[in-house]
């Protein structure tokens, strides 16, 4: 299967430090995004890296990508209560179909205030 | 407004019981999916369509089925084959389900239980 897995599976942190997800995966890509999901709540798309990008940002967010090592992290900079959340990185893949989404695992951010 | 809804957002239904889930879009997005969460899971495609009158099969599509007639709804049918159906359903959409424009939108969900 492409499912990426991220690690950690939960995280918990102080309000202002800096929280730090991985993401690996399996086969080639064609871009690999992250998304939040608030709990019971659907997914929101908060940053995509393309397979020739090496580093993003978007606000306090700062996305790598290492095709090499087909890893990603996801860093979220001085985290607040509101960034209490799960964190799912999806990779792009280009199948016999067409398109498919392969969603990992998760890992759940607690930040504690 | 624009953007994707689901509806209901709790269904209880009782085994052998087919049940359909709402999902309609007004983002003009050529491209809908159908995943499937379970607690503490990340998500699985059931199904996907990247055209009207077109649509494929995803990892778990066992037990399911979906059509897309308009561009605008893509309703999935939780059938009474599908052995274990109570979980989190999430429709999403996409401009194009090619790399370039994938970037997904999500409804709210559906939570699905059967009793």
């Amino acid at each position: 299967s492409q499912q990426g897995e991220e690690d950690p599976q939960a995280l918990s942190i102080q309000e202002g430090e800096n929280a730090t997800m991985n993401c690996s995966y399996k086969t080639s890509i064609n871009n690999l995004q992250w998304y939040r999901q608030n709990s019971g709540r659907g997914l929101v798309h908060l940053i995509l890296i393309r397979s020739n990008e090496r580093e993003k940002h978007s606000g306090r967010l700062r996305v790598t990508l290492d095709t090499s090592k087909k890893s990603s992290s996801l860093l979220i900079t001085a985290s607040r209560a509101a960034d209490t959340a799960s964190y799912f990185c999806a990779t792009d893949a280009t199948s016999n179909t067409g398109n498919q989404f392969y969603f990992g695992t998760g890992t759940s951010l607690t930040v504690i205030p | 407004d624009g953007g994707i809804t689901q509806s209901p957002k709790y269904l209880f239904r009782k085994e052998g019981q087919n049940v359909t889930l709402s999902c309609e879009q007004n983002l003009n997005h050529d491209a809908m999916y159908w995943y499937r969460q379970d607690p503490g899971q990340g998500l699985r495609l059931i199904y996907y369509s990247q055209i009207v009158n077109d649509f494929q099969k995803g990892d778990i599509a066992e037990g399911y089925s979906v059509s897309r007639e308009k561009k605008e709804s893509f309703p999935l049918t939780v059938t009474s084959a599908q052995k274990n159906p109570t979980a989190f359903y999430l429709c999403a959409s996409s401009l194009r389900s090619s790399p370039r424009y994938n970037e997904q939108f999500f409804g709210p969900g559906t939570r699905l239980t059967v009793l």
